[in-house]
């Protein structure tokens, strides 16, 4: 089965500096990925996907993604963080019927 | 359109208890899911349905039951209440398999005493 890894348990970075949030996963062929953000107490919202062609993808509120397959990597970014972008962060891989999520990474975001 | 939605929000079992976590969706999607989160650990499918009348076990099903007999609601029941049920529980639901984005339910809180 495949597997999903988000080394970062928890980042800070300061409000206005970039961001980039790694994902790793393990899969034989090329997956679909995706990241899903999670405010305290919601549920999960999509922020992008990528299944086939361009391999840096946008998403929703600013963040893009890179698929890299040398690397078995699909890490988010964004150029300016946003207090309001502070909430936990989860990358996921679709293997037939079941989506796999990597454990999570928790943003805090200081003034 | 609500989307999807769950209850309870909360809930607090006794050790043997059972109980039925409810979920709805009204997007007419096909594919319904059921996760439990819990802390640090990411979300883990317990169940899944590709349409009325058919489900399958995901990566966690021991413990719990599903059954779809319609296409807009996706019960899961926990039979005999365990300590280590306590979770965060969510129903998701999406249109079809092929990566389409999957629409979460706020959650239920389940904690088993």
């Amino acid at each position: 089965a495949q597997s999903v890894t988000q080394p970062d348990i928890h980042i800070t970075v300061s409000e206005g500096a970039s961001l980039e949030l790694r994902c790793n996963y393990s899969y034989g062929a090329t997956p679909y990925l995706f990241w899903y953000v999670q405010s305290p107490g919601q549920g999960l919202q999509l922020l992008l996907k990528y299944f086939s062609g361009d391999t840096l993808v946008q998403g929703i509120k600013g963040f893009e993604a890179e698929f890299k397959r040398s690397q078995s990597s699909f890490n988010l970014r964004k150029p300016s963080v946003h207090w309001s972008d502070a909430a936990e962060y989860f990358c996921a891989v679709l293997e037939g019927n079941d989506m796999r999520f990597g454990a999570g990474t928790r943003l805090t975001v200081k003034p | 359109n609500a989307g999807v939605t769950q209850t309870p929000k909360f809930r607090i079992l006794k050790i043997g208890q059972s109980m039925t976590l409810q979920c709805t969706q009204d997007m007419n999607h096909n594919y319904m899911y059921w996760y439990r989160q819990d802390p640090g650990m990411g979300l883990k499918l317990i169940y899944y349905s590709v349409g009325a009348g058919i489900t399958d076990k995901g990566e966690v099903p021991n413990g719990y039951n599903v059954s779809r007999s319609t296409t807009e609601d996706f019960p899961l029941r926990l039979e005999l209440a365990a300590p280590s049920q306590t979770s965060v529980y969510f129903c998701a639901s999406t249109r079809t398999r092929g990566g389409d984005e999957q629409f979460f339910g706020p959650g239920t809180r389940l904690t088993v005493l």
